[in-house]
């Protein structure tokens, strides 16, 4: 069955430091993994899919098959990165294709 | 952009009575919405799919006859709780993917609808 692990609960880092938020999946098909954000009473919205091979707001997700993971990261980490992470596996087909969830993981930024 | 809406915001009613949740896709057409769940300080758990003038296909272990989904357009689908029960209380988020584009595996997601049941 296919699945999505966050193994922290909570990152707490200094402004400045790098970050980098574990994923890990399992699926037997072809992933497709996506980065959502949540931050303080917004909605949760999308930050990056691995497919796009982009960096948005000086994050990056590389997936690494071999691993299964696809870690977020971002070299410096700003004040307003802290919010709630999801890595999400989408299965099915493209169209009615479905996400699974991680558990999240909560990023806080210390000034 | 994408904007998925949710009405109400925030719901409280007696155990026993029935309650229709709203999501809207407010600028684009959905073939797709999907309705999901969240307790606190937990994970999104999908509920069910949502296919325009289609029946819903429901994930294991969630009762269909106790949330009833309509997809009646390609931007309005409805989640009702009937004869709700205070275990039913939750943060209730919809999401809606984009027709055309090749942005089908792209989910826009609402705000969310905090039902309480006393």
């Amino acid at each position: 069955a296919q699945r999505v692990t966050q193994p922290e609960k909570l990152l707490s880092v200094f402004k400045g430091a790098p970050v980098e938020l574990k994923c890990n999946y399992s699926y037997s098909g072809s992933p497709e993994l996506f980065w959502y954000v949540q931050y303080s009473r917004q909605r949760l919205q999308l930050l990056l899919r691995h497919i796009s091979r982009e960096s948005i707001k000086g994050f990056t997700a590389d997936l690494n098959k071999g691993e299964t993971s696809f870690h977020l990261k971002k070299p410096f980490a700003q004040e307003e990165d802290s919010a709630m992470y999801y890595c999400a596996l989408l299965y099915g087909s493209s169209n009615t294709g479905k996400l699974i969830f991680g558990q999240g993981t909560t990023l806080q930024v210390k000034p | 952009g994408a904007v998925v809406s949710q009405h109400p915001s925030r719901v409280i009613c007696k155990s026993g009575t029935s309650v229709k949740i709203e999501c809207r896709s407010l600028d684009f057409q959905a073939t797709t919405m999907f309705w999901y769940r969240q307790f606190p300080k937990q994970s999104l758990m999908l509920m069910a799919t949502s296919n325009e003038g289609s029946k819903a296909t429901y994930e294991q272990g969630v009762e269909k006859d106790k949330f009833l989904i309509n997809h009646a357009s390609l931007t309005l689908s409805t989640l009702t709780v009937t004869s709700a029960h205070p275990e039913d209380s939750s943060f209730y988020i919809c999401s809606a993917s984009e027709l055309g584009r090749g942005k089908q595996e792209t989910q826009y997601f609402g705000p969310g609808t905090r039902l309480l049941v006393l």
